[in-house]
């Protein structure tokens, strides 16, 4: 199955900026992810999001993020002012759409913060 | 929440060897198991899962064993390739295509020696 597109594949941003990733889902999957990584670290949960509403948020998702999907396509994270800590990848994903529930990730979107 | 613990952080093993990851998990709750390769600079990929109805699962030279009783599963890679070399995560959650998000561990980085 496709997966998701996200941009940009790079962002280079200055400390108290906002910031904000994409994703390009199929437009027929139901549940949308967003996962961050730290260079050389694990894969962490951010926001699980559902029919237009977050379903589930992970102690990291603290009230700098935000979700949405403004036109019923994109799907998009964005972060309101941006600290060092927030350099990381940030991978969209979604489920296979089945009952099975695999999950799929985007190519990522690397945040810079200067 | 979930804890996901995994071992060991990395792995050497002769080309053509049989690797194993060991990774324990905290909530009884949880009943999806999966399993993802990463490759430097590339997105995770799920090589395989499992689900908590089943006890092991085969995918040629992958296969994943899963005891409920002591909340551990493990990744089993035979005859092992160089191809093989990446990150691997085990991840936990509630329920694969839900809300939950997955639970990772800190990875264990594979490397085979030719």
């Amino acid at each position: 199955e496709p997966e998701v597109t996200q941009t940009p594949s790079h962002q280079v941003t200055q400390m108290g900026q906002e910031v904000i990733l994409r994703c390009v889902p199929i437009s027929n999957h139901l549940y949308f992810y967003w996962y961050r990584q730290i260079l050389g670290q694990k894969v962490e949960f951010l926001v699980s999001f559902y029919n237009n509403e977050i379903s589930e948020k992970s102690e990291i998702f603290d009230d700098q993020f935000s979700v949405e999907r403004p036109d019923g396509s994109n799907f998009t994270l964005k972060i309101r002012s941006t600290k060092l800590e927030d350099s990381a990848m940030y991978f969209c994903a979604r489920t296979s759409g089945a009952v099975t529930g695999e999950l799929f990730f985007g190519e990522g979107s690397r945040l810079t913060v200067l | 929440g979930e804890n996901v613990e995994q071992h060991p952080s990395t792995l050497s093993v002769q080309e053509g060897d049989s690797a194993v990851i060991k990774c324990t998990y905290s909530d009884s709750a949880s009943n999806y198991f999966p399993w993802y390769k990463q490759e430097l600079g590339k997105r995770p990929q799920l090589i395989i899962d499992i689900r908590s109805n089943v006890g092991e699962k085969k995918d040629q030279r992958i296969a994943v064993t899963l005891n409920k009783t002591a909340k551990h599963f493990s990744l089993h890679i035979t005859e092992t390739q160089p191809e093989d070399s990446a990150v691997y995560f085990c991840a936990a959650s509630r329920g694969g295509g839900g809300a939950d998000g997955l639970t990772f561990g800190k990875g264990t980085h594979l490397i085979i020696q030719p």
